[in-house]
């Protein structure tokens, strides 16, 4: 199974800043990832698509970027809203697995 | 505006199968996207399941050593998730989720927790 592992596990950030999160595959996955957001006592949100797509209705200050494998999540400028869990996920192979979670919490 | 629902019962006890259904609403499920379960431990991260097909087919998650099995009923909308002998460690909040041909789950369903006794 291709595992993907996800840096930082966690990240304090203020509104207003940058934040970058990577996901690295254990092996080349060409493009084949996406991104979610993930609130408390929700369901995941689909956030990317394809490594850089963005999905309908999502933000344009989240943008995603990298190929092989690595990735990056970046979000411009936080908002209040976007403090929550973020999961990477390939499906380049069977079976699809998904990166261990990485925490943006307000500092 | 594409609506999944799970349905099953919340507490299983130890060794016995525990069973969910998915009901899709606002759109066939009778279509080239496949349907797949996914779940989350409490406090843990996401673990997919499997993934079945309009047709049939299905693809499952190897960890979980041939316990697994899905069924999709066209007729009703709705596709299945069957998990035997289950343990303490398969207690989480399982969600049905449709995956779109990028490869990504576009939709989800709120959850179904299932806790397993002893």
């Amino acid at each position: 199974a291709i595992q993907l592992t996800q840096s930082p596990s966690s990240l304090s950030a203020s509104v207003g800043d940058r934040v970058s999160i990577t996901c690295r595959a254990s092996q080349g996955i060409s493009t084949a990832l996406a991104w979610y957001q993930q609130k408390p006592g929700k369901p995941p949100k689909f956030l990317i698509y394809d490594a850089s797509t963005l999905e309908k209705g999502v933000p344009s200050t989240f943008s995603g970027s990298g190929s092989g494998t690595d990735f990056t999540l970046t979000i411009s400028s936080l908002q209040p809203e976007d403090f929550a869990t973020y999961y990477c996920q390939q499906f380049k192979s069977y079976p699809i697995t998904f990166g261990q979670g990485t925490r943006l919490e307000i500092k | 505006q594409v609506q999944l629902q799970e349905s099953g019962p919340g507490l299983v006890k130890a060794s016995e199968t525990l069973s969910l259904t998915c009901t899709v609403s606002e759109y066939s499920i009778n279509s080239p996207y496949y349907w797949d379960w996914i779940r989350q431990p409490p406090g843990k991260g996401l673990e997919w399941l499997g993934s079945i097909y309009e047709s049939g087919s299905a693809y499952y998650n190897p960890s979980l050593n041939s316990r697994i099995s899905m069924s999709i009923d066209t007729s009703a909308n709705q596709f299945s998730l069957k998990l035997r002998s289950v343990t303490a460690a398969d207690t989480a909040v399982y969600y049905c989720t449709r995956r779109e041909a990028s490869g990504g789950f576009d939709y989800w369903g709120q959850g179904a927790l299932v806790t397993v006794s002893a």
